[in-house]
């Protein structure tokens, strides 16, 4: 089966821009989750959506990011205004279901915020 | 909130030696999950673990699930180089809520 598919993979943006990610998970999976790495850390969840509703959102900085699923299917987490501290890899996930599946991972967009 | 460690941030070890990285968390979790990301990639999942006490094995690899659930092991016999890579455990702290990871051990193995 196809994985989870994200683009671009790489960004180099000026701070005070914006920027925008897409993810096109594997297929029939409801759960989708946004992360963001940064070097040498863990992944930290930004939004989990069930479908195209949101689960959890409790991470997201609103003020500059904001995410959203429609028709359940594909996904987009914009950035806007970004500052330096937004350089990351920020990975999209998604699982079958919320309770007790793996999550399977895409490759990834570096963001450079200079 | 949830928080889930990990310990030792760092492991570097001779070839066939054997590691272990420990994850524990602040908050009973309904189940742990482990995954190894290779240097440059992404977060690939090796096991999840649901019933209190569980123990599995994947060759050289054994997993363990805590009486009370709130922690964690990872055993690694006889790493080999492919071994290289971040170790991170992940959990949610009740069905369905959200999945929660740890900072990783990084492991190292020399030839």
């Amino acid at each position: 089966e196809a994985g989870v598919a994200q683009s671009p993979r790489y960004k180099i943006i000026e701070k005070r821009q914006s920027v925008a990610f897409w993810c096109n998970p594997i297929s029939g999976h409801a759960t989708l989750y946004w992360y963001q790495q940064i070097l040498g850390q863990g992944p930290k969840l930004l939004i989990q959506f069930q479908n195209n509703g949101v689960v959890d959102d409790s991470q997201l900085p609103k003020d500059r990011f904001s995410a959203e699923r429609l028709k359940g299917v594909d996904s987009t987490l914009k950035i806007q205004p970004a500052k330096l501290e937004d350089s990351a890899v920020y990975l999209c996930a998604s699982s079958y279901r919320r309770v007790n599946t793996e999550a399977f991972f895409g490759q990834g967009t570096r963001l450079t915020v200079v | 909130g949830q928080q889930v460690m990990q310990i030792p941030q760092y492991q570097h070890v001779q070839e066939g030696e054997d590691f272990t990285t420990y994850c524990n968390s602040s908050t009973t979790l309904s189940n742990i999950q482990w995954y190894k990301q290779r240097p440059g990639g992404h977060p690939v999942f090796l096991i999840q673990l649901v019933k209190s006490g569980e123990v599995k094995k994947q060759k050289r690899l054994t997993f363990q699930f805590g009486e009370a659930k709130k922690n964690s092991s990872l055993h690694i016999t006889a790493t080999q180089t492919t071994d290289v890579g971040t170790y991170f455990c992940a959990g949610p702290r009740n069905q369905g809520g959200k999945l929660i990871f740890g900072q990783g051990t990084e492991l190292s193995v020399k030839p």
